[in-house]
């Protein structure tokens, strides 16, 4: 069965330093990978999309990887923020449906 | 901006009730999709539309029926509600040349 992971346990890091977050998958050769932001209580917000054919894609402080070789895509916030606090979820599309599978997301925490 | 709504934030039933959960989008979107979250868990999805009318089973269908008359609403239903779908509820929608999900802000049902 299709399986995604994320680093269940919460990253802790320091004002400034860049966070950097790991979405691991089995069994698929997904087309993209999504990743989501999600706050306490409130829906998932999109951040960026990586298809299968890019390297790596930027938006702004975030940095998105997808290596398909090693089934994994790293997700980095620069200069990160009390403000980036939140879960960040991977997302892939296993039916090629654009139904999504999500991971259960990594709960970042940045200290001022 | 597109907006997903979704008619409650908290809902509490009791056990065997029949529970509707309904979900509007502003953005004439044909996807539409529903998920439960839970801790530990991640978003699972439940059930998905790409038309009026039209209807697909997700990963954890049991328990669940949704209806979709119009294509800006989406209606989860529960047809007997138990405590085991005590649960976030949330809704999504997408256009057709996107993969983006856009999400309502959730619904947090307790089932007693």
């Amino acid at each position: 069965s299709q399986k995604i992971e994320q680093n269940s346990e919460a990253l802790n890091i320091q004002e400034g330093k860049t966070a950097t977050l790991t979405c691991n998958y089995t069994n698929y050769s997904p087309a993209y990978l999504q990743w989501y932001r999600q706050d306490p209580g409130r829906g998932p917000v999109f951040l960026l999309l990586i298809r299968e054919n890019e390297k790596e894609k930027r938006k702004e402080r975030l940095k998105v990887t997808f290596d398909t070789t090693l089934k994994q895509s790293l997700f980095h916030i620069t200069a990160s923020q009390p403000a980036d606090s939140a879960t960040y979820l991977c997302a892939l599309d296993y039916t090629g449906r654009r139904a999504l599978t999500f991971g259960s997301g990594t709960r970042l925490q940045v200290q001022p | 901006d597109v907006k997903v709504t979704q008619s409650s934030r908290y809902l509490v039933k009791r056990t065997g009730e029949k529970v509707f959960l309904e979900c509007v989008q502003d953005m004439d979107h044909e996807n539409m999709f529903w998920y439960r979250q839970d801790p530990g868990l991640g978003l699972r999805l439940i059930y998905f539309s790409y038309d009026v009318k039209m209807k697909e089973k997700g990963d954890i269908p049991e328990g669940y029926s949704v209806s979709r008359e119009k294509k800006e609403r989406f209606s989860l239903i529960l047809e007997s509600a138990s405590t085991n779908q005590t649960s976030m509820y949330l809704c999504a929608s997408s256009p057709p040349n996107q993969e983006t999900q856009y999400f309502g802000p959730g619904t947090r049902l307790l089932v007693l």
